[in-house]
């Protein structure tokens, strides 16, 4: 089965920015989950999608990042105005009813705040 | 609350010599343990997952890990390096059986192995 998928995979700009990366989790997962994974450290959950809606947004720092999930299938995450502390590597992530605890993750994409 | 220290920032071993790489979790309920793999420019990869069941836990490429009540660890073992295994590995904790699967991920063990 295809992995998850995340585009772009890298990503230049300047603070102030904006900016919005993209993910199509494996087929079927309802369960979607953004990390966000600075330099040196282990990824940190920003936001959990169950389908459409979101269970866990405690940790998005929601002055500036806005996630959605329209359709309950893929999803973005936006961050505007970027700020340089932004410069991490965001993760998309997906599970399914069967596997709760096991997630499968994309390659991610690397954003570079200038 | 729960979260996970590893032990060790690098760890460097020879090819063909055993790999630790150690982790001490903290939590609050019944945890549910977990080990990842990344190689550089790839995603996390899970190695092997503790989820209640049997405390001797094997997963993919040989390694394995024993989960510990009594000394809160999940230390990860493979009896010998190859050069393939060269990533950051990180320990991951979850609440077993929770509203939600949030995973706590440790700052991650970068292991180097020498020829």
């Amino acid at each position: 089965e295809a992995g998850v998928a995340q585009s772009p995979r890298y990503k230049i700009i300047e603070k102030r920015q904006s900016v919005a990366f993209w993910c199509n989790p494996i087929s079927g997962h309802a369960t979607l989950y953004w990390y966000q994974q600075i330099l040196g450290q282990g990824p940190k959950l920003l936001i959990q999608f169950q389908n459409n809606g979101v269970v866990d947004d405690s940790q998005l720092p929601k002055d500036r990042f806005s996630a959605e999930r329209l359709k309950g299938v893929d999803s973005t995450l936006k961050i505007q105005p970027a700020k340089l502390e932004d410069s991490a590597v965001y993760l998309c992530a997906s599970s399914s009813r069967s596997s709760y605890n096991e997630q499968f993750f994309g390659p991610g994409t690397r954003l570079t705040v200038l | 609350a729960q979260s996970v220290t590893q032990l060790d920032s690098h760890v460097s071993v020879s090819e063909g010599t055993p790999v630790l790489l150690r982790c001490n979790y903290s939590s609050s309920y019944s945890p549910s343990l977990f080990w990842y793999v990344q190689h550089p420019n790839k995603g996390l990869q899970l190695l092997l997952k503790y989820t209640s069941a049997a405390t001797l836990v094997k997963g993919i490429n040989g390694f394995e890990a024993e989960f510990k009540k009594s000394e809160t660890s999940f230390h990860l073992t493979k009896p010998s390096a190859h050069m393939s295994d060269a990533a950051e590995y990180f320990c991951v904790v979850t609440r077993t059986g929770g509203a939600t699967n949030k995973l706590i991920f440790g700052t991650g063990t970068l292991l180097a192995v020498q020829p």
